[in-house]
């Protein structure tokens, strides 16, 4: 049964230290999308990666995120320092672009509390 | 800012009844997608529709694309308690650089009473 996998499910921190968030996109896909949902910004794109490369991560703030797709198996979400209002829940998605033509199968998401 | 705006943002009706949930999006796009979220999981992909068609059906769900009026809908047949939950509509839409990205709407937050 594929599925996308994210650790941890769920975080707690201090203000100011440093989170890393972990996905493990279903075998075989070539696309992977970082989503941060809010209950006041609903679901945002944070960044995406197509055959391991940033295409786009305009949605991120540069100053503290940092996404990478060290290997083809893991993509990682960086936040450091973190600060209280980047609470939320972090989801990774991972997708097979064809044609013009996908379906974005999403992980259950990281939910990160930042005090 | 988002892509997509569904309305209404919450809906409650009695099971066996039809849900019917809008989209509307700001940019021309190649396909819209809806998906659904259970309270505290990720989502679901439930169906896509291209931009070229007008309407798609899978089970009880009944998707229709206006592409003139950058609206979709999705509707539910003979709800059920179990179709209790958030739906969302993403369009894609090709960057310059020939890739894709999918941005999602608002949600409609949908109770179905037993």
């Amino acid at each position: 049964d594929a599925r996308v996998t994210q650790t941890p499910r769920h975080k707690v921190t201090e203000m100011g230290q440093e989170v890393t968030m972990r996905c493990q996109p279903i075998l075989g896909h070539n696309t992977v999308f970082w989503y941060r949902q809010t209950m006041m910004q609903g679901l945002e794109l944070l960044a995406y990666f197509r055959n391991r490369a940033p295409l786009d991560d305009s949605g991120m703030p540069k100053d503290r995120f940092s996404a990478e797709m060290p290997d083809a198996t893991l993509a990682t979400l960086k936040i450091q320092p973190s600060e209280p209002r980047d609470s939320a829940v972090y989801f990774c998605a991972s997708g097979l672009a064809k044609q013009g033509r996908t379906e974005a199968f999403f992980g259950q998401g990281t939910r990160l509390t930042v005090v | 800012s988002q892509q997509g705006e569904e309305d209404p943002q919450a809906l409650s009706i009695q099971e066996g009844e039809n849900a019917t949930m809008n989209c509307s999006y700001k940019t021309s796009i190649n396909n819209l997608q809806w998906y659904r979220q259970n309270s505290g999981r990720g989502l679901v992909h439930l169906i896509l529709i291209r931009s070229n068609e007008r309407e798609k059906h899978s089970g009880r769900l009944r998707v229709t694309l206006d592409t003139s009026k950058k609206s979709s809908s999705l509707l539910i047949t003979a709800s059920r308690a179990a179709d209790t939950a958030s739906y969302f509509c993403a369009t894609d839409s090709f960057g310059t650089s020939g890739t894709y990205k999918y941005i999602f709407g608002t949600g409609t937050r949908l109770k179905v009473l037993a």
